[in-house]
């Protein structure tokens, strides 16, 4: 695709109800991000993955959170056992290595009810 | 914990004047970007500047590094309503690739 695609893009849930957030990465892109932004605020980084090496989970909150990524392709963000302070935007942003200009999707809107 | 810090946390001021965010960090990087926000949706990269480099221009857009002071400045010319926007700066920590963002500067630009 021609950006990072997200999805789904708004996420209304239930408090401890699992989820899952999918980012689609630029052809190409080595390196993907997940960031976190609650309302209002700046982005917290969660996880950085990095073409085949180990990924850097020293963002991760909580045991709760955990991702993948297949290669360098499609990325998913699992919450399980989501709480209200869960709620917030999260981020994709995917660049051609580390350092370099990141572009980002729009971003999933979660919604912990 | 947080690399980047920016200052002002809000600013705003009219059209045509310019507007000056400032960034400061903790320890040594790479190289120091600076992203726009609207609307609390996808950021978009506007430019990067090197740890060897003291000054970048980008159109109406000049950001300066100081490695010594550990700070950088963005300077918008000219500013526009359509400027109007939260801006972030993000680095690299301590040389490692994992991008942190400060808290972001929220601007406003009346007509």
């Amino acid at each position: 695709g021609a950006g990072v695609s997200q999805s789904p893009s708004n996420k209304v849930t239930e408090k401890g109800k699992d989820v899952e957030l999918r980012c689609d990465p630029i052809s190409g892109h080595t390196a993907l991000y997940w960031y976190r932004q609650r309302l209002g605020q700046g982005l917290e980084f969660l996880i950085y993955f990095q073409g085949n090496s180990a990924p850097d989970k020293s963002g991760l909150p909580s045991d709760r959170f955990s991702a993948e990524r297949t290669g360098e392709s499609v990325s998913t963000l699992t919450i399980q056992r989501t709480q209200q302070e869960d709620s917030a935007v999260y981020l994709c942003a995917s660049s051609l290595g580390g350092n370099e200009k990141l572009f980002f999707g729009s971003g999933t809107q979660l919604s912990v009810l | 914990s947080q690399q980047g810090e920016e200052d002002p946390q809000a600013l705003s001021i009219q059209e045509g004047e310019n507007a000056t965010m400032n960034c400061s960090y903790k320890t040594s990087i790479n190289n120091l970007q600076w992203y726009r926000q609207n609307s609390g949706r996808g950021l978009v990269h506007l430019i990067l500047i090197r740890s060897n480099e003291r000054e970048k221009h980008s159109g109406r857009l000049r950001v300066t590094l100081d490695t010594s002071k550990k700070s950088s400045s963005l300077l918008i010319t000219a500013s526009r309503a359509a400027d109007t926007a939260s801006y972030f700066c993000a680095t690299d920590v301590g040389g490692y690739s994992t991008l942190t963002f400060g808290k972001g500067t929220m601007l406003l630009v009346s007509p």
